[in-house]
């Protein structure tokens, strides 16, 4: 079993749409959590980072964390074209020993005008 | 502007030809990072460095090897390159380990 689990998709939405993207994992160790977006031809860049349970929202993105359930979401509101992209999500332990940051596959988002 | 720059972007070669794929950041960052990035599979750790002349392996680390003689420089070096390591290539570089990373924009190499 993967340490974090996430659905390739690919997934399609109009325009305008809220999207969900998700994420699951294993490791209780987990303490902070990332959302990075990547283009095509172009390397991942940061979204959204938070720490512990709980949501962080900024523009039209919002971050949430249940860490008793260990899943992790990432909602778009009012998805635009731009949005089209592929989303790892990717958590770390945040203390003790080597802070190595696990990451998902990637899901596949496609916002159709 | 803050960037990590990777250099070459694409490379053909052929099996057993040495090659070298560069890494700058101008953050002034202390760790750095190299990811190999495979269908199905995600990012995957080769190396990382939390400093200068300290570096670690990560999770696939056969097969390459890397450098931290200065702060901002991390090659990644393919010394007999094989078909099994065509990939997708980054490189990232954060303030501390744990941090949030910033990556290049990526380096295609494909072995024949």
């Amino acid at each position: 079993q993967k340490e974090v689990e996430q659905d390739p998709g690919p997934l399609s939405v109009p325009e305008g749409a809220i999207v969900s993207l998700n994420c699951t994992y294993s490791n209780s160790a987990f303490q902070y959590f990332m959302w990075y977006r990547q283009y095509s031809r172009k390397g991942p860049e940061l979204l959204m980072y938070t720490y512990s349970s709980g949501n962080k929202e900024d523009g039209r993105f919002t971050a949430q964390v249940d860490k008793s359930s260990k899943y992790i979401s990432l909602f778009i509101r009012d998805s635009q074209p731009s949005d089209s992209a592929t989303y790892l999500c990717a958590m770390g332990p945040g203390s003790g020993g080597y802070q190595k940051v696990t990451f998902g596959t990637g899901t596949k988002l496609q916002v159709i005008p | 502007e803050a960037q990590v720059t990777q250099n070459p972007r694409y490379l053909i070669t052929v099996t057993g030809k040495k090659l070298t794929v560069t890494c700058s950041q101008n953050m002034n960052h202390e760790y750095m990072s190299w990811y190999r990035q495979d269908p199905g599979l995600g990012l995957r750790q080769i190396y990382y460095s939390m400093n200068v002349e300290v570096t670690d392996k990560g999770d696939v680390p056969e097969g390459y090897k890397v450098s931290r003689k200065e702060k901002r420089n991390f090659p990644l070096i393919l010394e007999s390159p094989s078909p099994n390591q065509t990939s997708l290539y980054f490189c990232a570089s954060s303030l501390y380990e744990g941090q949030p990373q910033h990556f290049g924009d990526g380096t295609r190499l494909s072995i024949l």
